[in-house]
């Protein structure tokens, strides 16, 4: 069974620009969360979707967006790129995204976002 | 999240079981314990979880104790591969938080050859 697919694995953007993540879930999984990881927040959560729906979000600014298709396959946005964002961007699946209830999410190896 | 307390670091000579103890003593009784571990520069990966009873799975073994208040994760050959940091989490069972990973800052096992 394939795992989570984030694409690209790197990338280097300049202040005001705009990126486009992609993850693909583990066949079969209907949730999908992204998670933004730096040395000093450590991991933070941004958002989860649920058959295309945003069910709960995290507390980032406007810029950060996302959505999910049909396919489960999940696209995460940020626009109007500041030096703070760098960092390793990481998408996440699950069976039902409850952790709590015997349903581990499984994380993809991420997008590394530098900006200058 | 229930608290959990981890050792910083661990080290493990190659080929040797690596056992990593977490304590948890504030887990309520519906709680599971996850176990994650990630290496540099990757995403973390899924280990192993548990509840009341212990588990075994490819990766390794999980050995909660009677009254649930501890764990220990159990790497039965470690392998140079294994070196990373690992995570011992107890994600709250509410409405609030059960939908989000929190990660502490978990203990970092060397591997030695």
């Amino acid at each position: 069974k394939a795992g989570v697919t984030q694409t690209p694995r790197y990338l280097i953007k300049t202040r005001g620009q705009q990126v486009t993540l992609s993850c693909s879930p583990i066949s079969g999984h209907r949730s999908v969360s992204w998670y933004q990881q730096t040395p000093g927040q450590g991991l933070q959560f941004l958002f989860e979707y649920f058959s295309e729906t945003q069910r709960n979000k995290g507390n980032f600014p406007g810029r950060f967006s996302g959505r999910q298709f049909s396919n489960s396959r999940s696209e995460m946005n940020v626009s109007t790129l500041e030096l703070g964002d760098s960092a390793l961007y990481l998408c996440a699946s699950s069976n039902t995204g409850s952790i709590t209830y015997n349903s581990p999410l499984h994380f993809g190896n991420g997008t590394r976002l530098t900006v200058t | 999240d229930a608290k959990t307390t981890q050792p910083p670091s661990m080290d493990c000579a190659e080929g040797r079981a690596a056992n990593l103890p977490c304590n948890h003593s504030t887990i309520s009784g519906n709680e599971y314990v996850y176990w994650y571990r990630q290496i540099h520069s990757q995403g973390p990966q899924y280990i192993i979880h548990g509840l009341k009873n212990n588990e075994t799975n490819e990766m390794a073994s999980l050995i909660i104790t009677e009254d649930r208040k501890s764990s220990t994760l159990i790497l039965p050959h470690a392998t140079l591969r294994d070196t990373a940091v690992y995570y011992c989490i107890a994600p709250l069972n509410s409405g609030g938080s059960n939908y989000k990973l929190t990660f502490g800052k978990g203990t970092l096992l060397t591997v030695n050859p």
